[in-house]
C-alpha cells in the first residue's frame, strides 16, 4: 500500500538548519510530484514547496522561497526538505502528500523553532 | 497569487443533515480544486478532485460542484464520522493555496 514517512523534525533555535526526509513506498515514486504542506499549531493548512516527479521543477510559497530548498532521489525513493533560517512562524508540523491533488499524506513532522 | 475564501468558517449540524461548504477562488482556476477533511492530529485525507470528482474510497454522500469560480462541497447526510474541518486547495497555479478552513461541528 502507499506510504510516506517524514522523518528529521524537532527543536531548533531561530536561524538555525533543519532538514526533513520523506520515504516513500508503495507506489513508483519516481513518476509522481510531490508536495511539502505545513500546519502551525491549530491553524489551517499551508502549501510550502513541490517538486516535480524527475526533480527538473521545483516551486515555492512566497513564506519559504529563498530559505528552503526541495529535492528528491528517486533511487533511495526520497523526498527532503532543507530548511534554513528558521523562525518561530516555521513552527508547523510538515506533511510530505504525493501527487498534483495529494491523494496520499504521511503522518507529518513536528518542527519547532524556539530559542 | 490566487486567494481561496471559504465560508463557513464554523458549521453546526445535525447527524442526518445536508450540509455545504463553499469555497470562492479570487480567480479563475479550471475546476482544479480539491476538498479534504482533517481530524485532529491526523493528516487530511482527500475527498474530492478536479472539483466533482470523487476519490476512490470516499462514501457518495459527498459530492462537488461548481460555478465559475465558486466551488461547493455537499454532505447529503451527515454522520458522526464526518466531524472534521474541512479544507478546499486550488492547484490550478502556484502557490497551490488552501482555503481557510471550515470546521464542521455536531449540533
Amino acid at each position: 500500500q502507499v506510504q510516506l514517512v517524514e522523518s528529521g523534525g524537532g527543536v531548533v533555535q531561530p536561524g538555525r538548519s533543519l532538514r526533513l526526509s520523506c520515504a516513500a513506498s508503495g507506489f513508483t515514486f519516481s513518476t509522481y510530484g510531490i508536495h511539502w504542506v505545513r500546519q502551525a499549531p491549530g491553524k489551517g493548512l499551508e502549501w510550502v514547496a513541490i517538486i516535480s516527479h524527475d526533480g527538473s521543477s521545483q516551486h515555492y510559497a512566497d513564506s519559504v522561497k529563498g530559505r528552503f530548498t526541495i529535492s528528491r532521489d528517486n533511487s533511495k525513493n526520497t523526498l527532503y526538505l532543507q530548511m534554513n533560517s528558521l523562525r518561530a512562524e516555521d513552527t508547523a508540523v510538515y506533511y510530505c502528500a504525493r501527487g498534483i491533488y495529494s491523494d496520499y499524506w504521511g503522518q507529518g513532522t513536528l518542527v519547532t523553532v524556539s530559542s | 497569487d490566487i486567494k481561496m475564501t471559504q465560508s463557513p468558517s464554523t458549521l453546526s449540524a445535525f447527524v442526518g443533515d445536508r450540509v455545504t461548504i463553499t469555497c470562492r477562488a479570487s480567480q479563475g482556476i479550471s475546476s482544479m480544486l480539491a476538498w479534504y477533511h482533517q481530524k485532529p492530529g491526523r493528516a487530511p485525507k482527500l475527498l474530492i478532485y478536479r472539483a466533482s470528482s470523487l476519490e476512490s474510497g470516499v462514501p457518495s454522500r459527498f459530492s462537488g460542484s461548481e460555478s465559475g469560480t465558486e466551488f461547493t462541497l455537499t454532505i447529503s447526510s451527515l454522520q458522526p464520522d464526518d466531524f472534521a474541518t474541512y479544507y478546499c486547495q486550488q492547484y490550478n497555479t502556484y502557490p497551490h493555496s488552501f482555503g481557510q478552513g471550515t470546521k464542521l461541528e455536531i449540533k
